[in-house]
């Protein structure tokens, strides 16, 4: 089945400064790679996603780029702010034609914090 | 759009208690719903999806008698803990997918914190 791998586990940056989180995936099938974001007892947010036919997204600070070759997705956050302190979890999904399929396999999560 | 209510939001129970969650879809129909185990400063834990109508479908490793999973409508799923024992604490998450969308994202609910005594 489908692994993923989420790296760092914690990354801490200065305020205005860009952070990146890096995830491999093991299945060359999927096809969908949500990010979503934690913050502490609360529920995860989907920031983000991209399909396998896209190469990179963007959404304001937020963006996203896919290596299909290489199996690997990365999230890049520009400016951060106090307020992107959290817990950020990449997915990976393949679709498969019936509808109860399509899982996700999430990575272990990035702890990230922004010092001011 | 595309709201997912849990409830209850925190349960805290002696020991040997059934405990039910409920995930409703407030404004979409989910013919999927999927229910997630997290433990503190972990990853979320696929535990079983499920399916309108039919039998749900748990991953290898969680007990289906442990954890009953129903989902007699559309916008409804309700997880029960049967005879919950302190192991059986953590963070239990839902999530539901708009019917018909099939690789579209998740929508998650708020979570129950399950804590037995």
């Amino acid at each position: 089945g489908e692994n993923v791998e989420q790296h760092p586990s914690t990354l801490s940056v200065q305020e205005g400064d860009s952070a990146v989180i890096k995830c491999t995936y093991s299945d060359s099938a999927s096809n969908y790679f949500p990010w979503y974001k934690q913050e502490l007892g609360k529920r995860p947010q989907l920031i983000i996603d991209i399909r396998s036919n896209v190469g990179e997204k963007k959404d304001q600070r937020i963006a996203v780029t896919l290596n299909k070759t290489a199996k690997h997705f990365s999230l890049h956050i520009t400016e951060t702010q106090p307020e992107d302190s959290a817990v950020y979890f990449c997915a990976a999904s393949k679709f498969i034609p019936e509808e109860y399929g399509n899982k996700l396999v999430f990575g272990a999560g990035t702890i990230l914090r922004v010092k001011s | 759009g595309a709201v997912v209510s849990q409830h209850p939001s925190r349960v805290i129970c002696k020991s040997g208690t059934s405990v039910k969650i409920e995930c409703r879809s407030l404004d979409f129909q989910a013919t999927t719903m999927f229910w997630y185990r997290q433990f503190p400063k972990k990853s979320l834990m696929l535990m079983a999806t499920s399916n309108e109508g039919s039998k749900a479908t748990y991953e290898q490793g969680v007990e289906k008698d442990k954890f009953l999973i129903n989902h007699a409508s559309l916008t409804l799923s309700t997880l029960t803990v049967t005879s919950a024992h302190p192991e059986d604490s953590s963070f239990y998450i839902c999530s539901a997918r708009i019917r018909g969308q099939g690789n579209q994202p998740q929508h998650f609910g708020d979570g129950t914190r399950l804590s037995i005594l």
